[in-house]
């Protein structure tokens, strides 16, 4: 079993859609959660953080649910310029990062 | 610098040849990471350092992988006798010490190298 896992997909949906992914984890361990953005042929770079009371920026909430060893990201009023693919990454403590292999999300007019 | 830096952008070697890769971390970020993402994929984790010295070594594909770090900032990536497996986009990431255990990893743009 992978350490951080996602739903591939892709994810196709309309402008204005709102798109849920999920991530689960396997290290009970682990200390803090991330989502980043990684365009075609780009590098990643950070969307949010994710903390255990949920958090919200703007269209994006991220919510962690350590009992069940998951992390979401929900996306309200899908735009065009959200399709990308989305990292789940998981921090098990100092410097161990592990990135999940992706979603991918396109948005169509 | 405003972000990491990595140079060259683009690589392309013949089979057999050494390559190596920059990478210029943020200002004052301390630790430094190296990952491998081909095409389609996730990254794969190399190395990691902290300062000058590199706990982790244990992602490295092969031996004939290797880095270095000097003076806590400049990292360089050596892949000696490429092989085509070795085609990939590598990426370098720096981060600083953040508190409450948040630490952001900060992406260069990465180095596409094709090995003929």
């Amino acid at each position: 079993r992978k350490e951080v896992e996602q739903d591939p997909g892709p994810f196709n949906v309309p402008e204005g859609a709102t798109v849920a992914f999920n991530c689960t984890y396997s290290n009970s361990a682990s200390q803090s959660f991330f989502w980043y953005r990684q365009d075609c042929r780009k590098e990643p770079k950070l969307l949010m953080s994710v903390y255990s009371s949920g958090n919200e920026d703007g269209r994006f909430t991220a919510q962690l649910n350590r009992a069940s060893q998951y992390i979401s990201l929900l996306i309200r009023d899908s735009k065009l310029s959200d399709s990308a693919t989305y990292l789940c990454v998981v921090n098990t403590g100092g410097f161990k990062t592990i990135f999940g292999a992706g979603t991918r999300l396109f948005v169509k007019a | 610098g405003a972000g990491v830096s990595q140079s060259p952008s683009n690589k392309v070697t013949e089979k057999g040849k050494d390559v190596e890769l920059r990478c210029d971390p943020i200002s004052g970020h301390t630790a430094l990471y190296w990952y491998r993402q081909s095409l389609g994929q996730g990254l794969e984790f190399l190395i990691y350092f902290q300062g000058n010295s590199a706990p982790d070594k244990s992602g490295l594909p092969s031996d004939r992988f290797s880095a270095e770090r000097t003076g806590g900032s400049v990292s360089t990536l050596t892949i000696q006798r490429t092989q085509q497996e070795d085609s990939a986009v590598y990426l370098c990431a720096s981060r600083g010490t953040g508190t409450s255990g948040f630490q952001t990893q900060y992406f260069g743009p990465g180095t596409r190298l094709l090995v003929l």
